[in-house]
C-alpha cells in the first residue's frame, strides 16, 4: 500500500458545477479526516468520518458540502454548486483508530473554480 | 485551545543543525506537543511527538522546556529534502483527531 491515495490531484471545476474528490485510507485504517488549506493559510479540519458514519463535521460549511465513508470504496467530499472560494488543497488523511498517534495525509487534491 | 506561535521563516546551510522554536504558554498538562512538516505540493508529514521529555526518532529531536511553555525542534543536519513548512502542533485531548495547524516555519536549505 503506498499509502493515502487521492484523487485527482488537480480539478478544474466552473463556477455551478459540481467537484467530486475521492481518499483511499491505508490499509486497514478505517478513520479518515478532512482538511482544506486555502492558499496561503494553514489546515483547517473539515470532517472525521469511520465507515459508515459521520463522527464529527464541526468543520465543515453547512451548505454545498458533504463527505461519506461508505462499507465498500473511498471516502467521497462532495462540493456542490462550487463557487470561486472553493478554491483550495483538499487534504486527507487515516488512521488505525480514533486517538491515533499520528495520522497519514494524501498529497492531496487541488481545486480551482474558474 | 491553546496555541502555538512560531518564525515565519528560518534559513539553514546543508548539513549543518537546524533549531526550530515553539511558543505553547497555554499549554495544558496533558496536551501532546506534535510536530508536522509539508513539502512543497505534498501533504503534510508526521515528524516527532512528545509530551514532557525530549525526544529522538530517525528524522529529528524534539527538546522541551521543564515548563513545557516551549519546545524545539532539531534537524541534526539538514539537506536540501528537508526544505519544507514547520508546523508545531498541540494535541488537543478532547477532540485530538483535530489538528490544528498554523502558519508553521518556512525552513529554506541553502546548498
Amino acid at each position: 500500500n503506498a499509502g493515502v491515495m487521492q484523487n485527482p490531484r488537480h480539478l478544474v471545476r466552473r463556477r455551478g458545477q459540481e467537484a467530486r474528490l475521492r481518499c483511499s485510507p491505508m490499509k486497514g485504517h478505517s478513520h479518515v479526516y478532512w482538511y482544506r488549506q486555502l492558499p496561503e493559510e494553514g489546515l483547517k479540519f473539515m470532517v472525521y468520518l469511520q465507515k459508515e458514519n459521520i463522527i464529527d463535521e464541526s468543520g465543515m460549511p453547512k451548505e454545498r458540502f458533504s463527505a461519506e465513508f461508505p462499507k465498500e470504496g473511498p471516502s467521497i467530499l462532495r462540493i456542490q454548486q462550487v463557487v470561486r472560494g472553493d478554491s483550495a488543497a483538499y487534504f486527507c488523511a487515516s488512521s488505525l483508530s480514533g486517538t491515533g498517534v499520528s495520522y497519514t495525509f494524501g498529497s492531496g487534491t487541488r481545486l480551482t473554480v474558474v | 485551545d491553546a496555541k502555538t506561535t512560531q518564525p515565519n521563516s528560518m534559513e539553514s546551510n546543508e548539513e549543518e543543525p537546524v533549531h526550530l522554536p515553539c511558543n505553547h504558554s497555554t499549554i495544558s498538562g496533558t496536551d501532546y506537543i506534535h510536530w508536522y512538516r509539508q513539502l512543497p505540493s505534498q501533504g503534510p508529514e508526521y515528524v516527532i511527538h512528545g509530551l514532557t521529555s525530549n525526544v529522538n526518532n530517525r528524522m529529528a529531536s524534539l527538546a522541551i522546556a521543564e515548563d513545557r511553555k516551549s519546545s524545539t525542534l532539531i534537524l541534526h543536519r539538514a539537506t536540501l529534502r528537508d526544505a519544507a513548512v514547520y508546523y508545531c502542533i498541540l494535541r488537543d485531548p478532547v477532540d485530538d483527531y483535530k489538528l490544528s495547524f498554523g502558519a508553521g516555519t518556512t525552513v529554506t536549505v541553502r546548498a
